[in-house]
């Protein structure tokens, strides 16, 4: 257990709305990730976060946002909902030897 | 380009076969490497990894992979395969050039065991 919770698990929505996603760690490390997965890409990095308001882009950042106020919590935000997010989200934390532990993953549907 | 290959997207195994999923990479050094797995509606869980030293590492549940620098390569086994294995299985590298920070995923092998 990495002490990584994601919510919500599951969301639908519909285009054009923002949504938020969270990540929160219980465990104070300094690494965070966003990650979606989707068939045929496995996991692609969207955001990451180096510590608090310290933020990154990744491969594939456009239509996202993030923010870290806090070292426990790492938000993602879809400023505008498309069909094309629709998706799993993942957000992991890096702990140990430069090793990436992942949460349990949203589902979110865009309609 | 730098990139990360799984060749096999299926693959079918008899439980109580063995098992070897490949992974190749294309990076100008050797990156950190791992592999994770995922079973149906859960989150990645890391199987093993190789930083530096021996090649052959060993890994949760009984797997182990070997890293080849002359094929860049590092492909995950196992000598026999039980029914739970049954997974999506994830080779992800994390670039020199990146610091080591990210992990580039390669798009996945799901293993299907066979009664």
């Amino acid at each position: 257990d990495a002490g990584i919770t994601q919510s919500p698990r599951h969301k639908v929505t519909e285009t054009g709305t923002p949504v938020t996603l969270r990540c929160h760690q219980t465990e104070n490390h300094r690494y965070m990730y966003w990650y979606r997965q989707d068939p045929g890409h496995g996991l692609r990095l969207i955001h990451y976060s180096y510590g608090v308001k310290d933020t990154d882009k990744g491969e594939v950042s456009d239509g996202y946002s993030v923010s870290r106020s806090k070292t426990e919590d790492f938000l993602l935000t879809l400023e505008s909902a498309t069909s094309s997010q629709t998706s799993v989200y993942f957000c992991a934390i890096r702990k140990g030897e430069e090793t990436q532990y992942f949460g349990p993953g949203t589902r979110l549907l865009v309609l | 380009a730098q990139s990360v290959t799984q060749p096999d997207i299926h693959i079918t195994v008899s439980e109580g076969a063995s098992l070897e999923l490949r992974c190749n990479y294309s990076y100008g050094a050797t990156p950190y490497l791992f592999w994770y797995v995922q079973s149906p509606g859960q989150g990645l869980q890391l199987l093993l990894k190789y930083f530096s030293g021996d090649t052959l590492v060993q890994g949760i549940k009984g797997f182990e992979a070997e890293f080849k620098r002359s094929q860049s390569s590092f492909n995950l086994r196992k000598p026999s395969v039980h029914w739970s294995d049954a997974a999506e299985y994830f080779c992800a590298v994390g670039p020199m050039n990146t610091g080591f920070q990210k992990l580039v995923f390669g798009t996945g092998t799901r293993l299907l065991v066979s009664p």
